[in-house]
């Protein structure tokens, strides 16, 4: 069955440093690797995808993320964090059926304090 | 363009009350689909659609009924409300480039559900 797994409920980092919110999946085949955010009491934005290619994804917002096929992570990274990175961070995999559903994690809440 | 909109933001049912939840979107998006997100569980499928006139059943389809009338409306029904559905409820719609999926979903701001 497919599965995505987000280790941490919660990443506390301080402004500036870098972060990273971790994710792992479990799928058959070529994995479709999604990060979305959300903020408070907001629906959920895209931040970036792996489709296929170069392993360094980047997005929305100077946010990237790494595909590692050996480990079967798309760990979600900054290079400096901003407070207003503070949300709410889900981690998806698509569905192998041709119906665009998105299997997603549990979520993690990313806190950036000044 | 507005994206994806849903009606209403808040509702407060008493157990066994009915209510449609409305999900509109102005990008002529075929896939659209029904989430419901509680806390610690992420966000779970409870019925998608591929296209105008067709729906089907996701993770948590119990308890809820859906219809796609037209291609831009997606609707959330609930017969009987039972305090087991509050939550908060997703919309999303996503595109797809010669009868393949493999995009993002675009999410409505939610609507938040007491069934008390």
């Amino acid at each position: 069955a497919q599965s995505v797994a987000q280790p941490e409920d919660q990443v506390n980092v301080a402004e500036g440093n870098p972060l990273t919110v971790k994710c792992t999946y479990s799928v058959s085949g070529n994995p479709y690797l999604f990060w979305y955010v959300q903020y408070p009491n907001r629906g959920l934005q895209f931040l970036l995808k792996y489709i296929t290619g170069d392993n360094l994804v980047k997005g929305s917002y100077g946010f990237e993320a790494e595909f590692n096929k050996s480990q079967t992570s798309f760990h979600l990274k900054k290079p400096s964090a901003l407070v207003s990175d503070s949300a709410l961070y889900f981690c998806a995999v698509r569905d192998k059926s041709n119906t665009g559903k998105l299997i997603f994690g549990q979520g993690t809440t990313l806190q950036v304090k000044p | 363009n507005a994206g994806v909109t849903q009606t209403p933001k808040f509702r407060v049912l008493k157990t066994g009350q009915s209510m449609t939840l409305l999900c509109a979107q102005d990008m002529n998006h075929e896939y659209m689909y029904w989430y419901r997100q509680d806390p610690g569980m992420g966000l779970r499928l409870i019925h998608y659609s591929v296209g105008e006139g067709t729906t089907a059943k996701g993770e948590v389809p119990d308890g809820y009924n859906v219809s796609r009338l037209k291609k831009q409306n997606f609707l959330l029904g609930l017969e009987s409300a039972a305090p087991s559905q509050t939550s908060v409820y997703f919309c999303a719609s996503s595109y797809s480039r010669q009868g393949v999926s493999y995009n993002e979903q675009f999410f409505g701001p939610g609507t938040r559900l007491t069934v008390l």
